[in-house]
């Protein structure tokens, strides 16, 4: 069964400064991944998406993330965060076929002024 | 506003009582997800339909959950003799085509509250 880990319940990064965000996969082939961000009072957004080619993807909102066969991990990155970025933000991975898409538990973002 | 619409946005109701919830996707959408998300936890997938087809249900859908999608454009799901363990949001999502890479556009989701 395909599963996805966010080892960081909650982040804080100063307005301003770098941001990674960590995500480890399981599966038994090379997945469809995404990035999801879910915002207060706003329904979820996509950010960016991989299954193939180049494996660092760039997003929305001036993310990117990189996606690392050997590590099984897929890390968002966006290189100076803003306030508007606080959010809750979903790995997120699919076997491609016609299943649902199966979320992480998510990393919620707080950003300090 | 063109996007996935969902009715109502929340709803309070007793134990045992049945609960109707819409999903109305983006027009012309021929896939429609829903999704059932609780506190702290990333969305878990309940069940998904391919134009008037219910393709695939997830375990978490019990006996007591009913999704349809009769002319393959909204969708209603229905959950009957509600349980406590039955409060969260649901989402209803859709997209375009036949493959889950397909970006999936969620709609604002309806909050259930079971007394």
């Amino acid at each position: 069964a395909q599963s996805v880990t966010q080892p960081d319940i909650h982040i804080t990064v100063s307005e301003g400064a770098s941001l990674e965000l960590r995500c480890n996969y399981s599966y038994g082939a090379t997945p469809y991944l995404f990035w999801y961000v879910q915002s207060p009072g706003q329904g979820l957004q996509l950010l960016l998406k991989y299954f193939s080619g180049d494996t660092l993807v760039q997003g929305i909102k001036g993310f990117e993330a990189e996606f690392k066969r050997s590590q099984s991990s897929f890390n968002l990155r966006k290189p100076s965060v803003h306030w508007s970025d606080a959010a809750e933000y979903f790995c997120v991975i699919s076997g491609g076929g016609a299943d649902g898409l199966t979320f992480g538990k998510g990393t919620h973002l707080i950003i300090q002024p | 506003d063109t996007g996935v619409s969902q009715d109502p946005r929340h709803k309070i109701t007793k134990r045992g009582q049945n609960v109707t919830f819409r999903c109305d996707p983006i027009s012309e959408h021929n896939r429609l997800y829903w999704y059932r998300q609780t506190l702290g936890q990333g969305p878990e997938f309940l069940t998904y339909f391919q134009n008037e087809a219910q393709l695939e249900k997830s375990r978490l859908l019990s006996d007591r959950f009913s999704a349809e999608r009769p002319k393959g454009s909204f969708s209603t799901l229905e959950i009957q003799r509600t349980e406590q363990g039955d409060s969260a949001m649901y989402l209803c999502a859709s997209s375009l085509g036949a493959s889950s890479y397909n970006e999936q556009f969620f709609g604002p989701g309806t909050r259930l509250t079971v007394l």
